[in-house]
């Protein structure tokens, strides 16, 4: 399958650590990236590989893969993390990509 | 500075066909694979196709092949998906995104994109 499953919402309290997660088969070989999205912006990678923030992502992002799931946590939400994120990697043919429906993250 | 700017996004009938333009600047244009992606109003974000730093190969999403292509010219470092049969749920923003500029083998930088509505 080609599929990435996310959870639609999810909620974190101010300054709390919250993990989004991605479900798929694709994950188990490759690596997801991940991506940040404000209203009315473009997307932001925020998270990529095994172990990778692009320059600029604050160190509070970090990822983790086991199996066929992937995680983004955020150590210490704040305020401006509210956004939509959303998992991407290819499929099994390594040619397409796949994102995930998108998480939706409210800091409470 | 990367920049990626999308063009073309107009209102558009069923069936109908339409050209999508994404200027690059910034980077060597000729070195990298080119993505577009596109997102419904208020939904998610769906890998539409892909044009390989190489010119050799081109990709797409399932619920586009047969109808989109895509293409582009190095020498005016752009890239085009040119849009035929257009249905209702092809109405989106349309992104192009770099592969592989900073991040190998990952879709990087972003353009702002552009609004192609399919509607009656």
């Amino acid at each position: 399958s080609s599929e990435l499953t996310q959870d639609p919402a999810v909620s974190v309290a101010l300054g709390q650590t919250v993990r989004i997660t991605c479900q798929g088969d694709s994950l188990r070989s490759y690596y997801p990236s991940w991506y940040q999205q404000k209203p009315g912006q473009a997307p932001v990678l925020v998270f990529y590989g095994k172990n990778n923030r692009p320059s600029g992502i604050p160190d509070r992002f970090s990822g983790s893969r086991l199996g066929n799931t992937a995680s983004l946590t955020i150590t210490g939400a704040q305020a401006e993390d509210e956004a939509d994120y959303y998992c991407n990697s290819r499929d099994s043919s390594g040619n397409h990509f796949t994102f995930g429906g998108g998480s939706k993250l409210t800091v409470l | 500075e990367v920049q990626l700017v999308e063009s073309g996004g107009v209102v558009v009938q069923p069936g109908g066909s339409l050209r999508l333009s994404c200027a690059a600047s910034g980077f060597n244009f000729h070195d990298y694979t080119i993505h577009w992606v596109r997102q419904p109003p208020g939904k998610g974000l769906e890998w539409v196709s892909l044009f390989s730093w190489d010119g050799d190969s081109t990709y797409y999403a399932d619920s586009v092949k047969g109808r989109f292509t895509i293409s582009r010219d190095n020498s005016k470092n752009s890239v085009y998906l040119q849009m035929n049969r257009l249905r209702p749920e092809d109405t989106a923003l349309y992104y192009c995104a770099t592969e592989g500029v900073v991040v190998p083998a990952t879709i990087d930088y972003w353009g702002q994109g552009t609004l192609v509505t399919v509607s009656s």
